[in-house]
């Protein structure tokens, strides 16, 4: 069962537009949501983060929505750049799943120039 | 700061043989959690330890082991390997269980 679902599989966005990633969860007792950032060869690398306890929060061009009600939370990358193109994990971890997180299925982001 | 370190790069190995996998956390970093990253599963979640004490485990099967050394590097042994065992085998550190992982670059076993 995938506790964290991701959409969508794979996004193209113009240079300058907004990339908007989507992840909803189940499990009630997340209590932090990470998104990485993942390059070829590379292992994934923390983006931003947000707890349940704010509806927001901004990092440059990076913003986490997160919807407690709906148990969804969404990645907005602003003017979207070349460089951005990787792939993008959602992550949830609870005060029930010790250290362990659960990702998303992942978002391969291709920005054209 | 070094960041996480895994050795070795890159691994090709036969059917049925063993492989270990290293890991060197960043300094100070109790905890060291593996998992598993493949196309068509994404990032599965092997082990956890904190430390050297295995605190949590994912659904693989026993041929899947690990430890951690007093230092909190870690290494993971794979036994008896299959075909389905090809993947990228990311260790991500972190001081505990409230702040959010770093992940080293992977190990890429390739199993032939």
């Amino acid at each position: 069962q995938q506790q964290v679902k991701q959409s969508p599989q794979s996004l193209i966005v113009q240079k300058g537009g907004i990339s908007i990633i989507n992840c909803a969860y189940e499990n009630t007792a997340f209590d932090y949501f990470p998104w990485y950032q993942q390059f070829p060869g590379k292992g994934p690398a923390l983006l931003i983060a947000i707890r349940p306890d704010v509806s927001e929060k901004k990092e440059g061009r990076f913003t986490i929505s997160f919807n407690k009600s709906a148990k969804q939370f969404s990645l907005h990358i602003m003017d979207s750049q070349p460089g951005d193109s990787a792939t993008y994990f959602c992550a949830a971890r609870g005060s029930n799943t010790g250290n362990q997180f659960y990702f998303g299925t992942g978002t391969s982001l291709t920005v054209i120039p | 700061k070094a960041g996480v370190t895994q050795t070795p790069r890159y691994l090709i190995k036969t059917r049925g043989q063993q492989v270990t996998l290293s890991c060197s956390p960043i300094s100070g970093h109790r905890s060291v959690s593996w998992y598993q990253q493949t196309p068509g599963q994404g990032l599965q979640f092997l082990f956890e330890y904190f430390s050297e004490t295995q605190r949590n485990k994912g659904n693989f099967p026993g041929r899947f082991s690990g430890r951690q050394f007093s230092n909190s590097r870690s290494e993971m042994n794979v036994s008896t390997l299959e075909l389905g065992d090809s993947a990228l085998y990311l260790c991500a550190s972190s001081p505990g269980s409230f702040y959010g992982y770093t992940f080293g670059s992977g190990t890429r076993l390739t199993v032939v």
